[in-house]
């Protein structure tokens, strides 16, 4: 059974400072690993979508890297701001979609 | 554009209750799922359909219901609500099973 976890949990750094985010998986037969945003009270909004055939995709200060053969993923965030503080999900597209349960992230001004 | 709207985007029940949580999208999308989000559980997929005619059940789907007669709805039906449904409801869509999904803002479940 696919199982995706995300650690840490929770993570709080200074504004300016560029970061990463983890995201593993225990089968590597994904279809595809997918990044969401999600705000307080709101849906998700997704970020950044890898195939299983590539290793990583950029948007803006975002960058997603995926190895299949070690069922890992991380998302870099440059030049963190403010705004930039949401709860991170990535799931990876096994037959159905696997949610891990997030990173809640605070950027402090 | 709207995108995937979902209403109502709160409401409380009694136990044994009936309703219909509406899913709608206007971008053509044939894949079109339903989770539900929970403290500590995460995202559980609930049902799912990959066009209008089929679905079909995910991780969690005993006590829900889904139909979907055209491509743009796709509503989630509680039959006998229980206080174990009390939840935020998500519906999702995307274009196929493999394209980036888009999401509604949820609908906050509350089952007394």
């Amino acid at each position: 059974k696919q199982e995706v976890t995300q650690i840490p949990a929770a993570l709080s750094v200074p504004e300016g400072e560029n970061l990463v985010l983890n995201c593993s998986f225990t089968d590597s037969a994904i279809y595809n690993l997918q990044w969401f945003r999600q705000d307080p009270g709101k849906g998700l909004t997704s970020l950044l979508l890898i195939q299983s055939s590539q290793r990583e995709q950029t948007s803006g200060r975002l960058n997603a890297s995926l190895d299949k053969s070690s069922g890992r993923s991380t998302l870099y965030i440059a030049a963190s701001q403010p705004g930039d503080s949401a709860t991170y999900l990535c799931a990876v597209k096994a037959g159905k979609l696997i949610f891990g349960q997030g990173t809640t992230l605070q950027v402090k001004p | 554009n709207a995108g995937v709207t979902q209403t109502p985007k709160f409401q409380v029940l009694k136990t044994g209750q009936s309703m219909t949580l509406q899913c709608a999208q206007d971008m053509n999308h044939e894949y079109m799922s339903w989770y539900r989000q929970d403290p500590g559980m995460g995202l559980r997929l609930i049902h799912y359909s990959v066009g209008a005619g089929i679905t079909d059940q995910g991780e969690v789907p005993n006590g829900y219901n889904v139909s979907r007669s055209t491509t743009e709805d796709f509503p989630l039906r509680l039959l006998s609500a229980a206080p174990s449904q009390t939840s935020v409801y998500f519906c999702a869509s995307s274009l196929t099973g493999v394209q980036p999904q888009h999401f509604g803002d949820g609908t906050r479940l509350s089952i007394l």
